[in-house]
């Protein structure tokens, strides 16, 4: 158990529709980031947050945005959903945003979203 | 941040050590080498990481070579638990972000 939280684990919706994505980090840790694996884009790095304010931006798409609130955990919207937004999104956490020796991100289960 | 070239797939034997190797030849002075694994239906779970020197830890050891072109994953004694996607990853010191590329698949064979 990496002590990160993820909800829901599965979600089933259907092509235009919204979902939110919901992660609880590490107890302590204030950064987040959040990930998306398909299986033909492999990990993608969407994200990151620290304590409220965005550091660095991935390969987001302008339909999916994402928060970090007071309390330190975060969601991600995703929206007008379509069927290749079919994917398993993760949420990793650190203590602080990886800079110089720091290379430790703990990851959660993920949440799968299927998109019908 | 640098690319890395990876084995899409490897096999190693239970109980025997297992190197897995990894190209990085456009690699800058900046460049930390990370490792992480993905076993299956879990998230990736951190391995290792190190920039000049060899490290050494609980779940493996990472040897860079000397020119830092490439490196090597070692696990001493692999075990089934290992069978996972194998991620090699450079990480500018000045980078907030950890960017996976394909991976190695590790089949573990009893």
């Amino acid at each position: 158990d990496s002590g990160v939280t993820q909800t829901p684990k599965h979600l089933i919706t259907a092509t235009g529709q919204r979902v939110t994505l919901r992660c609880s980090p590490r107890s302590g840790d204030l950064s987040v980031y959040w990930y998306q694996q398909s299986l033909d884009q492999g990990l993608q790095f969407l994200i990151q947050y620290y304590n409220g304010e965005e550091r660095a931006k991935g390969n987001i798409l302008e339909r999916f945005s994402a928060q970090q609130f007071p309390d330190l955990h975060s969601e991600l919207n995703l929206s007008s959903l379509e069927l290749g937004d079919s994917a398993l999104y993760f949420c990793a956490s650190s203590v602080a945003p990886l800079t110089g020796n720091t290379g430790e991100l703990f990851f959660g289960e993920g949440s799968r979203l299927t998109v019908l | 941040d640098a690319k890395t070239t990876q084995p899409n797939s490897m096999e190693s034997n239970e109980e025997e050590p297992v190197h897995l190797p990894c190209n990085h030849s456009t690699i800058s002075g900046t460049d930390y080498i990370h490792w992480y694994r993905q076993l299956p239906s879990q998230g990736p779970e951190y391995v290792i990481h190190g920039l000049t020197s060899n490290v050494n830890n609980r779940m493996a050891s990472l040897a860079i070579a000397e020119d830092r072109k490439s490196s090597t994953l070692i696990l001493h004694r692999a075990t089934l638990r290992d069978a996972a996607v194998y991620y090699c990853i450079l990480r500018d010191w000045q980078n907030n972000d950890m960017r996976f590329g394909a991976g190695t698949r590790l089949t573990v064979k009893p």
